[in-house]
Formats: structure tokens, sequence, C-alpha cells
């Protein structure tokens, strides 16, 4: 069965201070791997797509890459608007979306 | 402007009811998805449609259904039978493989 991990659960930053969120996955072949962010009471808002081990995507402050076992979301010199919680799912040859339980970022000013 | 409906934003349901929460999308998407968020937990799929007129049960399917007559539509009842349905429901659509959200539909059982 796939599985996606996400960690840290929380994480809180100081506005500027550069940091990374992790996304574990196993899957039965890979057909995307999706991020989203999500604010409180909506729903997930679409960030990237990424297809292939040694994929990037950027948008703004934020940098997502993938490997064959994991996907980092990198968040360079945040700001208090970007807290929100980040979700990652992948999708496999069944065409099966699995999510994982998100990471709740708080940044400070 | 196109996107995916989700109502009512608030819904009290009394034990023993059956309620019915809509989604519509006008963005001809042919796959449609209904997920469950509980706090702390990542979305669980409840039903999908790839096609009018043909849903799959998802993971929690039980004390749930839905039905596609049309394209643009995909409402979800959440039966009796479902013991345990305070919680928040999310909507989407899908082309080539992203997902795409409704704004959700947060129901309370009183």
């Amino acid at each position: 069965e796939d599985q996606v991990t996400q960690s840290p659960e929380a994480l809180r930053l100081q506005e500027g201070e550069s940091s990374s969120l992790n996304c574990s996955y196993t899957v039965s072949g890979l057909r995307g791997l999706f991020w989203y962010r999500q604010d409180p009471g909506k729903g997930p808002e679409f960030l990237f797509t990424l297809y292939s081990a040694g994929e990037e995507k950027e948008k703004e402050r934020l940098k997502a890459t993938l490997t064959k076992k994991e996907s980092f979301l990198h968040i360079t010199a945040p700001k208090p608007e970007d807290s929100a919680t980040y979700l990652c799912a992948v999708r496999d040859n069944n065409n099966d979306m699995r999510f994982g339980a998100g990471t709740r970022l708080t940044v400070k000013p | 402007d196109g996107g995916i409906t989700q109502s009512p934003k608030y819904l009290f349901r009394k034990e023993g009811q059956n309620v019915t929460l809509s989604c519509e999308q006008n963005l001809n998407h042919d796959a449609m998805y209904w997920y469950r968020q509980d706090p702390g937990q990542g979305l669980r799929l409840i039903y999908y449609s790839q096609i009018v007129n043909d849903f799959q049960k998802g993971d929690i399917a039980e004390g749930y259904s839905v039905s596609r007559e049309k394209k643009e539509s995909f409402p979800l009842t959440v039966t009796s039978a479902q013991k345990n349905p305070t919680a928040f429901y999310l909507c989407a659509s899908s082309i080539n493989g992203e997902a795409f959200f409704g704004q959700g539909t947060r129901l309370t059982v009183v």
C-alpha cells in the first residue's frame, strides 16, 4: 500500500529563517508527487507537481525537489504570510492519490 | 470564473439524519473526488468518479453515498450509518493528475 509521511508535524520559524519540509513516500509506480498549501478552514491550494527524480520546481520563496524516496519543500527567507499547513500527495500507477498528514508551518515576525 | 464550488460552508446535522453536501465544477474535468479531513490527519478518500454514471469506493466509504449524473456535479450524502460524521469535507476535481479543491464543508453533528 502506498504511504506518505511528512515531517516535521509542526515547524516554527522566525521571519527570514530558511528551512525545509520533508515528504517520504513509498508508492507502486509514481505518476506524480504534489505539494499543496492549506490555510485554516480552506481547501488545499495546488503548488507543484514533480514527476521524476532530480526534478525541481520553484515559485517565489518555495522550491520543491524530488528523489526516488522523498521530496523536500525548501522555504527561503519565509514571511509570516507563508504560515500554513503544507500537504504532500502521491499518485500511483492505479491513479490512486494518497496524502500525507501535513506540516503545520508558523512564521513569526 | 472557473472553479469548484462546495456548499454549504457549514452544516449541522442531528443524529439519525441524512445530509447532502453539494460539489459543482465548471472546469470540464472528468474525475471528481470526495475527501474527509480530521485534525492531525491527512486527507482520506471517501469516493471518486472517473466518468459520468460511474463511481468507486475509497478507503472510508462506509456510511456515505454519492451520485454522478452530470459531469459538473458530484454530491455526497452522509447517511445515519456514518457513526462519526463530524469533519471537514473536501471535494476535488482532476485532469492530468493534479487535483483542484473546493473550499470545503464543515459538518457538525448536534
